[in-house]
């Protein structure tokens, strides 16, 4: 089936430094990417939406110069933390739908985020 | 806008019994997905089962099976068989075939005892 590959799965980076996210198909082209943040036993909070080749969709309130997305080929697309603080911290999942495909999504593992 | 409640924040079952989960939505599409993941304590996502609007059939998926009432927009999940690997928080999720996107309910914490 397909696979969603996320990396780093943890990161401890200092508070005004950014950190990227990666997240690759490993097994098909995903045309749209989403990314999501979780804070502990809640549910997931859709940050934005990433189509290959284009500007990303950010849901409202979510801050777009802090939270870069690029999705620069169909099988990658990473998001940036920029000037990263401790309020940023959190739980970062990325999924990808293959292109045509209404067979749900396929999640990577996640990213634990931890700004000290 | 679409919106998904799973009104059960927590439930328990023992091990080898059967649980349903509850979830209803609301939205104005006449055509959508809908689905149920699971996220163990490894955290990571797993479709359980899935459901086209434009099928009256219950999707089953071995353990898994769904009770999908269209008009009155319910889609609960029963576990059948439980076993202590199904212990995880479950989300149910709308998708419009046209934004692609997705909606998740808060999640349903599910602990099966042995």
């Amino acid at each position: 089936g397909a696979v969603v590959s996320q990396h780093p799965s943890w990161v401890i980076c200092k508070s005004g430094t950014s950190v990227k996210i990666e997240c690759r198909s490993l097994d098909f082209q995903a045309t749209t990417m989403f990314w999501y943040r979780q804070f502990p036993k809640q549910s997931l909070m859709l940050m934005a939406t990433s189509n290959e080749g284009s500007k990303a969709t950010y849901e409202q309130g979510v801050e777009k110069d802090k939270f870069l997305i690029n999705h620069a080929s169909l099988t990658l697309s990473t998001l940036t933390v920029t000037s990263a603080h401790p309020e940023d911290s959190s739980f970062y999942i990325c999924s990808a739908r293959e292109g045509g495909q209404d067979y749900g999504y396929t999640f990577g593992s996640g990213t634990r985020l931890t700004v000290v | 806008a679409q919106t998904v409640t799973q009104s059960q924040p927590e439930m328990s079952v023992q091990e080898a019994e059967t649980v349903t989960l509850s979830c209803t939505y609301d939205t104005s599409e006449n055509n959508y997905y809908l689905f149920w993941y699971k996220q163990p304590p490894s955290r990571q996502m797993i479709l359980v089962i899935r459901q086209e609007a434009y099928k009256q059939q219950n999707a089953t998926e071995n353990r898994f099976s769904v009770n999908f009432q269209k008009a009155a927009k319910s889609f609960s999940l029963k576990i059948s068989d439980s076993q202590l690997g199904d212990t995880a928080m479950y989300f149910c999720a709308f998708m419009s075939t046209n934004a692609g996107k997705s909606t998740f309910g808060d999640g349903t914490t599910l602990t099966v005892k042995p």
